[in-house]
């Protein structure tokens, strides 16, 4: 079945570094891919997303890149601040409103002060 | 726009009863509701698919006697644990969508299950 793999599972970086989180999914047929930040008891909150006919999309600090080919998908994060510390979650789905979002096993992302 | 709420935001019951959890759709007609299921630490499990006046497509392992699910009109689904057991206590998490969102799904708050 459809599956996703995010990795590392943990991360910890000084503020104003950059993190980088990765994910590979399965389903060759998957081509919305977003990305999600959830704090402690809140949604899932999404931060941004990509779709199969871009290979990069910026937003301020934040940018994902997807290689279709490779089936891989990143995150990028720079100029780290403390409230990005969060859990980070990539997911994968196939562009429809009925389509269901396969999601990644999520990051747990901390900002060293 | 696209607000979707839930409730309870959280419920404590006794083990062998039975609760339902409302997901409201506030300002926007879901075609598709999904039902999760996030245990502490985890990653939101697909419990369910939803489609108004039609029965829910179940992920594999997801009892459906269990989990009931009626999405009885656009701007409503329900989740019903029936029996609920200590191994139920998860934060239950509905989302929805609607055909001009095309790929977008908007997440409820969620609900915490705990079961004593």
């Amino acid at each position: 079945g459809e599956n996703v793999e995010q990795h590392p599972s943990t991360l910890s970086v000084q503020e104003g570094d950059s993190a980088v989180i990765k994910c590979t999914y399965s389903d060759s047929a998957s081509n919305y891919f977003p990305w999600y930040k959830q704090e402690l008891g809140k949604r899932p909150q999404l931060i941004i997303d990509i779709r199969s006919n871009v290979g990069e999309k910026k937003d301020q600090r934040i940018a994902v890149t997807l290689n279709k080919t490779a089936k891989h998908f990143s995150l990028h994060i720079t100029e780290t601040q403390p409230e990005d510390s969060a859990v980070y979650f990539c997911a994968a789905s196939r562009r429809s409103s009925a389509s269901k979002i396969i999601f990644g096993s999520g990051t747990r992302l901390s900002i060293r002060p | 726009g696209a607000v979707v709420s839930q409730h309870p935001s959280w419920v404590i019951c006794k083990s062998g009863t039975s609760v339902k959890i409302e997901c409201r759709s506030l300002d926007f007609q879901a075609t598709t509701m999904f039902w999760y299921r996030q245990f502490p630490k985890q990653s939101l499990m697909l419990m369910a698919t939803s489609n108004e006046g039609s029965k829910a497509t179940y992920e594999q392992g997801v009892e459906k006697d269990k989990f009931l699910i009626n999405h009885a009109s656009l701007t409503l689904s329900t989740l019903t644990v029936t029996s609920a057991h200590p191994e139920d206590s998860s934060f239950y998490i509905c989302s929805a969508s609607y055909s001009g969102s095309i790929d977008t799904q908007y997440f409820g708050p969620g609900t915490r299950l705990t079961v004593l």
